[in-house]
């Protein structure tokens, strides 16, 4: 079936360092696919999103390219700042809602 | 945007009692909401789609008679956790597509979700 690895946490950075966190998946077709980020105490929010191969999804500094040919869709951002620390969910869809497969979650701790 | 609730944030409770947990969407209509549930550094996974005016419909390896859903009505859906054992402390998410229904510019909104510790 579907499936959805991402790299295992806790990830920790300095301010402005370079950040990312690997996400590929198995699927059948291809899916839609996506970033959400979990503040503490918050619910999931959707960071950023591609419905098709070669598309570049971005928002608030963070960056990820569904890459058909290595079925990934890893998480960049250029330069990390405090507030950015949060779980990070990478997740697949293919059809309906009710399919929506999530990784296990990245924390990221970032420290001034 | 659009908001979904859930109540209590975080609820203890001893082990052979029933808890409940609500999903609210706020200010909007949901005739189907999401369960989910996610253990400790694992992913989420859908336990059951909850659907107003009719039976939920439960994923594979989920008990139907532990984890009891009610859609209540368009604005909310309860989960209970009937029996509840150690083995059933987990984090539940519950949410709710968008106003206007699916489509692929429309995403999931989520609660901010329910740890459940059974003693």
């Amino acid at each position: 079936g579907n499936s959805v690895t991402q790299m295992e946490g806790p990830v920790t950075l300095s301010e402005e360092a370079f950040l990312t966190i690997n996400c590929t998946y198995t699927a059948t077709g291809y899916p839609s696919l996506f970033w959400y980020v979990q503040y503490p105490g918050e619910g999931l929010q959707l960071l950023l999103k591609a419905t098709k191969a070669d598309d570049k999804g971005s928002n608030k500094g963070f960056e990820a390219t569904y890459r058909k040919e290595t079925t990934s869709f890893h998480l960049e951002k250029g330069s990390v700042q405090v507030s950015d620390s949060a779980v990070y969910f990478c997740a697949s869809l293919s059809g309906g809602y009710n399919k929506l497969i999530f990784g296990a979650g990245t924390r990221l701790a970032v420290h001034p | 945007g659009a908001v979904v609730s859930q109540h209590p944030s975080w609820v203890i409770c001893k082990s052979g009692t029933s808890v409940k947990i609500e999903c609210r969407s706020l200010d909007f209509q949901a005739t189907t909401m999401f369960w989910y549930r996610q253990f400790p550094k694992q992913s989420l996974m859908l336990m059951a789609t909850s659907n107003e005016g009719s039976k939920a419909t439960y994923e594979q390896g989920v008990e139907k008679d532990k984890f009891l859903i009610n859609h209540a009505s368009l604005t909310l859906s309860t989960l209970t956790v009937t029996s509840a054992h150690p083995e059933d402390s987990s984090f539940y998410i519950c949410s709710a597509p968008p106003p206007g229904g699916y489509s692929g510019a429309n995403v999931l909104t989520f609660g901010a979700g329910s740890r459940l510790t059974v003693l």
